[in-house]
Protein backbone atom coordinates (compact mmCIF):
# COMPACT_ATOMS: atom_id res chain seq x y z
CA UNK A 1 0.00 0.00 0.00
CA UNK A 2 1.58 3.17 -1.24
CA UNK A 3 1.64 5.56 1.62
CA UNK A 4 2.93 8.97 1.83
CA UNK A 5 2.93 11.11 4.93
CA UNK A 6 3.89 14.96 5.78
CA UNK A 7 5.30 16.64 8.17
CA UNK A 8 6.96 20.08 9.15
CA UNK A 9 4.23 22.48 8.61
CA UNK A 10 3.20 25.47 11.24
CA UNK A 11 2.94 28.86 12.18
CA UNK A 12 5.56 30.73 10.83
CA UNK A 13 6.57 34.89 10.52
CA UNK A 14 6.76 36.64 7.09
CA UNK A 15 10.17 36.15 5.64
CA UNK A 16 10.77 33.61 7.39
CA UNK A 17 11.64 29.71 7.09
CA UNK A 18 10.55 26.16 6.96
CA UNK A 19 11.33 22.79 5.88
CA UNK A 20 8.81 20.29 4.96
CA UNK A 21 9.26 16.33 5.03
CA UNK A 22 7.02 13.42 3.34
CA UNK A 23 8.19 9.59 4.33
CA UNK A 24 7.26 7.51 1.48
CA UNK A 25 6.68 3.80 1.76
CA UNK A 26 4.71 0.81 -0.62
CA UNK A 27 6.65 1.96 -4.13
CA UNK A 28 9.70 1.98 -5.34
CA UNK A 29 11.01 5.59 -4.32
CA UNK A 30 14.15 5.83 -5.91
CA UNK A 31 12.86 5.19 -9.38
CA UNK A 32 9.48 7.46 -8.74
CA UNK A 33 9.32 11.20 -9.41
CA UNK A 34 7.58 13.08 -6.46
CA UNK A 35 5.65 16.74 -6.32
CA UNK A 36 4.43 19.26 -3.71
CA UNK A 37 1.32 20.67 -4.43
CA UNK A 38 -0.63 22.77 -2.43
CA UNK A 39 -3.95 24.28 -1.98
CA UNK A 40 -5.01 27.78 -0.51
CA UNK A 41 -7.59 27.88 2.80
CA UNK A 42 -10.88 27.48 0.82
CA UNK A 43 -8.99 27.56 -2.82
CA UNK A 44 -7.98 25.10 -5.55
CA UNK A 45 -4.99 23.12 -6.13
CA UNK A 46 -1.75 24.41 -7.48
CA UNK A 47 1.51 22.77 -9.06
CA UNK A 48 4.44 23.83 -6.75
CA UNK A 49 7.55 21.79 -7.62
CA UNK A 50 8.85 18.12 -8.74
CA UNK A 51 11.85 16.07 -8.69
CA UNK A 52 12.47 12.97 -11.19
CA UNK A 53 13.88 10.15 -9.23
CA UNK A 54 17.38 10.29 -9.95
CA UNK A 55 16.91 13.74 -7.67
CA UNK A 56 18.77 15.47 -10.80
CA UNK A 57 15.73 17.75 -12.07
CA UNK A 58 13.73 20.12 -10.78
CA UNK A 59 11.03 22.25 -11.76
CA UNK A 60 9.52 24.88 -9.92
CA UNK A 61 6.22 27.36 -10.19
CA UNK A 62 7.25 31.07 -11.19
CA UNK A 63 5.48 31.81 -7.80
CA UNK A 64 8.17 29.97 -6.08
CA UNK A 65 11.23 29.42 -8.06
CA UNK A 66 14.25 31.21 -6.07
CA UNK A 67 12.61 30.57 -2.49
CA UNK A 68 11.62 27.10 -2.40
CA UNK A 69 14.00 24.41 -2.99
CA UNK A 70 12.60 20.39 -3.40
CA UNK A 71 15.10 18.00 -2.93
CA UNK A 72 14.51 13.97 -1.72
CA UNK A 73 17.23 11.52 0.21
CA UNK A 74 16.52 8.13 -1.71
CA UNK A 75 17.85 5.89 0.78
CA UNK A 76 15.43 7.78 3.83
CA UNK A 77 12.92 7.08 1.06
CA UNK A 78 11.88 11.01 2.16
CA UNK A 79 11.19 13.88 0.25
CA UNK A 80 11.19 17.55 1.54
CA UNK A 81 10.60 21.19 0.67
CA UNK A 82 12.96 24.01 1.71
CA UNK A 83 10.78 26.79 2.22
CA UNK A 84 12.47 30.55 2.23
CA UNK A 85 11.28 33.95 2.24
CA UNK A 86 7.78 33.05 2.85
CA UNK A 87 4.97 35.19 2.23
CA UNK A 88 1.41 35.36 3.25
CA UNK A 89 0.34 33.94 0.11
CA UNK A 90 2.13 30.65 0.54
CA UNK A 91 0.23 29.77 3.54
CA UNK A 92 -1.82 26.70 2.15
CA UNK A 93 -2.13 23.12 3.00
CA UNK A 94 1.23 21.34 1.04
CA UNK A 95 0.59 17.74 -0.52
CA UNK A 96 3.06 15.30 -1.29
CA UNK A 97 2.07 13.95 -4.19
CA UNK A 98 3.65 10.12 -5.90
CA UNK A 99 3.92 11.51 -10.06
CA UNK A 100 3.53 9.43 -13.38
CA UNK A 101 5.13 10.70 -15.96
CA UNK A 102 3.52 9.76 -19.75
CA UNK A 103 6.26 11.89 -21.66
CA UNK A 104 9.46 13.60 -21.57
CA UNK A 105 10.22 16.18 -23.70
CA UNK A 106 13.70 16.94 -24.01
CA UNK A 107 14.38 17.33 -20.28
CA UNK A 108 11.08 18.23 -19.43
CA UNK A 109 8.34 16.10 -18.10
CA UNK A 110 5.08 15.18 -18.46
CA UNK A 111 2.60 14.19 -15.45
CA UNK A 112 -0.11 13.50 -13.62
CA UNK A 113 -0.48 12.67 -9.84
CA UNK A 114 -1.57 9.27 -8.63
CA UNK A 115 -0.90 9.00 -4.99
CA UNK A 116 -1.36 12.01 -2.41
CA UNK A 117 -0.60 12.08 1.47
CA UNK A 118 -2.88 13.73 3.56
CA UNK A 119 -1.13 17.33 3.92
CA UNK A 120 0.78 19.32 6.15
CA UNK A 121 -0.43 23.09 7.18
CA UNK A 122 1.91 25.92 6.29
CA UNK A 123 0.50 29.20 8.00
CA UNK A 124 2.29 32.43 7.13
CA UNK A 125 1.40 35.43 9.46
CA UNK A 126 2.54 37.75 11.60
CA UNK B 1 -0.26 28.83 -18.98
CA UNK B 2 -3.26 26.64 -20.13
CA UNK B 3 -6.80 27.50 -18.32
CA UNK B 4 -8.70 25.11 -17.45
CA UNK B 5 -12.14 26.25 -16.63
CA UNK B 6 -14.72 23.66 -14.60
CA UNK B 7 -18.37 24.08 -15.10
CA UNK B 8 -20.91 24.33 -13.50
CA UNK B 9 -19.38 25.31 -9.92
CA UNK B 10 -21.79 23.65 -8.21
CA UNK B 11 -23.89 20.70 -9.25
CA UNK B 12 -26.85 20.05 -6.57
CA UNK B 13 -27.82 16.29 -7.27
CA UNK B 14 -30.15 13.25 -5.22
CA UNK B 15 -28.46 10.24 -4.81
CA UNK B 16 -29.02 7.82 -7.63
CA UNK B 17 -28.93 10.50 -10.28
CA UNK B 18 -26.72 11.00 -13.19
CA UNK B 19 -23.78 13.82 -12.88
CA UNK B 20 -22.10 15.46 -15.82
CA UNK B 21 -19.08 17.88 -15.02
CA UNK B 22 -17.60 19.46 -17.66
CA UNK B 23 -13.68 20.78 -17.73
CA UNK B 24 -13.02 23.31 -20.81
CA UNK B 25 -8.89 24.28 -21.82
CA UNK B 26 -8.26 27.57 -22.94
CA UNK B 27 -5.99 25.85 -25.65
CA UNK B 28 -5.98 22.10 -27.01
CA UNK B 29 -4.55 19.87 -24.21
CA UNK B 30 -1.89 17.36 -26.39
CA UNK B 31 -2.48 13.86 -26.55
CA UNK B 32 -5.87 14.07 -24.25
CA UNK B 33 -3.56 14.53 -20.93
CA UNK B 34 -6.58 15.56 -19.07
CA UNK B 35 -6.88 13.61 -15.26
CA UNK B 36 -9.61 14.13 -12.78
CA UNK B 37 -9.61 13.87 -9.26
CA UNK B 38 -12.23 13.74 -6.26
CA UNK B 39 -11.82 15.39 -2.61
CA UNK B 40 -13.97 15.10 0.18
CA UNK B 41 -13.97 17.79 3.00
CA UNK B 42 -10.71 17.42 4.99
CA UNK B 43 -9.44 15.04 2.43
CA UNK B 44 -6.44 14.49 0.21
CA UNK B 45 -7.54 14.42 -3.75
CA UNK B 46 -7.45 10.84 -5.24
CA UNK B 47 -7.21 10.23 -8.72
CA UNK B 48 -10.47 9.12 -10.54
CA UNK B 49 -9.14 9.58 -14.77
CA UNK B 50 -6.20 9.69 -16.54
CA UNK B 51 -5.18 10.03 -20.34
CA UNK B 52 -9.10 11.71 -20.78
CA UNK B 53 -10.78 8.14 -20.17
CA UNK B 54 -8.75 5.74 -17.96
CA UNK B 55 -9.85 4.82 -14.64
CA UNK B 56 -7.53 4.57 -11.99
CA UNK B 57 -6.74 1.77 -9.82
CA UNK B 58 -9.75 0.55 -7.71
CA UNK B 59 -11.99 3.39 -9.42
CA UNK B 60 -15.95 2.25 -9.45
CA UNK B 61 -17.29 1.96 -13.13
CA UNK B 62 -20.04 4.59 -12.79
CA UNK B 63 -16.94 7.24 -13.32
CA UNK B 64 -16.27 7.75 -16.73
CA UNK B 65 -13.80 10.27 -18.59
CA UNK B 66 -14.84 11.60 -21.97
CA UNK B 67 -13.20 14.73 -24.88
CA UNK B 68 -10.66 15.81 -26.64
CA UNK B 69 -8.59 18.94 -27.73
CA UNK B 70 -10.39 21.36 -25.17
CA UNK B 71 -13.53 19.65 -23.93
CA UNK B 72 -13.80 17.11 -21.23
CA UNK B 73 -16.15 15.66 -19.41
CA UNK B 74 -16.72 13.75 -16.26
CA UNK B 75 -19.68 11.60 -15.62
CA UNK B 76 -20.78 9.65 -12.70
CA UNK B 77 -23.47 7.55 -13.89
CA UNK B 78 -25.59 7.22 -10.65
CA UNK B 79 -24.21 9.02 -7.64
CA UNK B 80 -23.95 7.20 -4.36
CA UNK B 81 -23.65 9.25 -0.98
CA UNK B 82 -19.82 8.62 -1.24
CA UNK B 83 -19.67 10.57 -4.51
CA UNK B 84 -20.82 14.37 -2.78
CA UNK B 85 -17.44 15.87 -3.04
CA UNK B 86 -15.02 18.30 -4.76
CA UNK B 87 -13.95 17.11 -8.41
CA UNK B 88 -11.17 18.93 -10.12
CA UNK B 89 -9.35 18.20 -13.64
CA UNK B 90 -5.78 18.78 -14.06
CA UNK B 91 -4.21 18.84 -17.87
CA UNK B 92 -0.44 17.65 -17.80
CA UNK B 93 0.10 17.81 -21.86
CA UNK B 94 1.24 21.46 -21.43
CA UNK B 95 4.23 22.71 -18.97
CA UNK B 96 3.16 23.69 -16.37
CA UNK B 97 0.34 21.15 -15.39
CA UNK B 98 -2.74 23.36 -14.37
CA UNK B 99 -5.71 22.84 -12.63
CA UNK B 100 -9.10 23.65 -12.82
CA UNK B 101 -10.59 25.52 -10.05
CA UNK B 102 -13.36 22.52 -9.08
CA UNK B 103 -16.72 21.99 -9.23
CA UNK B 104 -18.95 20.75 -6.06
CA UNK B 105 -21.00 17.75 -6.50
CA UNK B 106 -23.61 18.65 -3.20
CA UNK B 107 -26.92 16.72 -2.22
CA UNK B 108 -30.26 18.23 -3.43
Amino acid sequence: EVQLLESGGGLIQPGGSLRLSCAASGFTFTSSAMSWVRQAPGKGLQWVSTILGSGGNTYYADSVKGRFTISRDNSKHTLYLQMDSLRAEDTAVYYCAKVVITMLRGAMPFYYFDYWGQGTLVTVSS
Amino acid sequence: EIVLTQSPGTLSLSPGERATLSCRASQSVSSSYLAWYQQKAGQAPRLLIYGASRRATGIPDRFSGSGSGTDFTLTISRLEPEDFALYYCQQYGHSPGTFGQGTKVEIK
